[in-house]
């Protein structure tokens, strides 16, 4: 059984540039949820995505957007990157059903390096 | 708003030897709470949590927790210490209520276990 996947794996990318990460959900799993892991901290909540529409939103700018497909996979944007940007982002799938209901699937992240 | 503290950035412990990560939560209604493990460069895997029922839980790898509500703390514990252990520990918390959807999920800044052999 697949677990959540992600990609790219590691990325660089320049300051103004735009980044899009992918991601593809535990099977069964219908919710999204991205998070910012910046090095060494715990991960950052940006948002959740559930029925194609964001639900619930953390601490971060516009330019962070985001899209769920009617497959479930999911991408995030980052418009005009800042170096501060630099992190782990972490994809994690769920699913409200089931004896794994409420628990993340973790991917294991798209390292993104801006320079 | 809901919140984790854990309030040691290490913890050391000789192989063998019982270990306990710390972590404190607010939530502003019945929480949902949870532990999770990062190895190096790696997402984060699921190691228990408690919904409700009985206040000690058991996972995997041996790993156990206990929910204090009164105290508002979620400590994970483990009898025996193996070196295998040593990672990065992170405890979370989410509020019981949100529906599909609105279920966000707060981590702490995370514990380094450091198992010495």
């Amino acid at each position: 059984d697949a677990g959540v996947t992600q990609s790219p794996t590691h990325l660089i990318k320049t300051r103004g540039q735009q980044v899009t990460l992918r991601c593809s959900p535990k099977s069964g799993h219908d919710t999204v949820s991205w998070y910012q892991q910046a090095l060494g901290q715990g991960p950052q909540f940006i948002f959740q995505y559930y029925e194609e529409e964001e639900r619930q939103r953390g601490n971060f700018p516009d330019r962070f957007s985001g899209h769920q497909f009617p497959n479930y996979s999911s991408e995030l944007n980052v418009n005009a990157l800042l170096l501060g940007d630099s992190a782990l982002y972490l994809c994690a799938s769920s699913s409200g059903t089931g004896s794994g209901a409420n628990v993340l699937t973790f991917g294991a992240g798209s390292r993104l390096t801006v320079l | 708003a809901q919140s984790v503290a854990q309030p040691e950035d290490q913890v050391n412990v000789a192989e063998g030897n019982p270990l306990t990560v710390k972590c404190t939560y607010s939530v502003s209604g019945n929480p949902y709470l949870f532990w999770y493990v990062q190895y190096p460069n790696r997402g984060l895997q699921f190691l228990l949590k408690y919904i409700t029922g009985d206040n000690l839980v058991k996972g995997s790898y041996g790993f156990e927790a206990e929910f204090n509500k009164s105290q508002t703390s979620f400590h994970l514990k483990k009898p025996s210490a193996l070196v295998s252990d040593s990672a990065l520990y992170f405890c979370a918390v989410r509020d019981a209520v949100g529906r599909r959807g609105y279920q966000k999920v707060t981590f702490g800044t995370g514990t380094k276990l450091q198992v010495i052999p």
